[in-house]
């Protein structure tokens, strides 16, 4: 869906260096998701974030990896000292705020790619 | 734990040929949803059928659920080449309802040829 704005497409980091990846939700969407995508692999979930607050890091790597979604701006993923294991489709998704069963929309993806 | 298990893993017909796929879990769920993939982007939804759902159909795909075997259904039928993408479900067994927290299977790889 068009409304998720993932930036940029594509990144190149060298080993130990900082990845940053941003995400803009659909228009007045409140529920921010994160997912990672490795090669011929499914989406596997990383962390769930509403407008300040994370409600589920549950897939997030213990270490060198934290997400917000700021009041105002876009949710930002980071990535410290990326690895060559980092190297992924990094794909967020955003959902209204009313409960119930919705679809998430998800943006196109950020590649990463670590050298 | 992976939730989603979709069968085949590749699966190639010839355009017109009807394309089934399937795809099993483990947990009780609220709904069971399918996306779909093109090389290299994001993903667009398909279709989301509830827990209390048995049968859903929308244009050319029909999604059916079994609750009871814990399996979902995806058949595409009149195939064209536009459809050769990754096919995915999708589980949400979160007890808020929503999607919050999909757990998405491997995919099945669909290539249909003209």
């Amino acid at each position: 869906n068009a409304g998720v704005m993932q930036n940029p497409r594509h990144l190149v980091r060298r080993r130990g260096q900082e990845a940053r990846l941003r995400c803009s939700p659909v228009k007045g969407h409140s529920h921010v998701y994160w997912y990672r995508q490795l090669p011929e692999e499914g989406l596997k979930f990383m962390v769930y974030l509403q407008k300040e607050n994370i409600i589920d890091e549950s897939g997030m790597p213990k270490e060198r990896f934290s997400a917000e979604f700021p009041k105002e701006g876009p949710s930002i993923l980071r990535i410290q000292q990326v690895v060559r294991g980092d190297s992924a489709a990094y794909f967020c998704a955003s959902s209204p705020p009313s409960r119930g069963y919705t679809e998430a929309f998800f943006g196109q993806g950020t590649r990463l790619t670590v050298v | 734990s992976q939730q989603g298990e979709e069968d085949p893993q590749a699966l190639s017909i010839q355009e017109g040929e009807n394309a089934t796929m399937n795809c099993s879990y483990k947990t009780s769920i609220n709904n069971l949803q399918w996306y779909r993939q093109n090389s290299g982007r994001g993903l667009v939804h398909l279709i989301l059928i509830r827990s209390n759902e048995r049968e859903k159909h929308s244009g050319r795909l029909r999604v059916t659920l079994d609750t009871s075997k814990k399996s979902s259904s995806l058949l595409i039928t009149a195939s064209r080449a536009a459809d050769t993408a990754s096919y995915f479900c999708a589980t949400d067994a979160s007890n808020r309802g929503g999607s919050e927290k999909l757990v998405f299977g491997k995919g099945t790889k669909l290539t249909v040829n003209p």
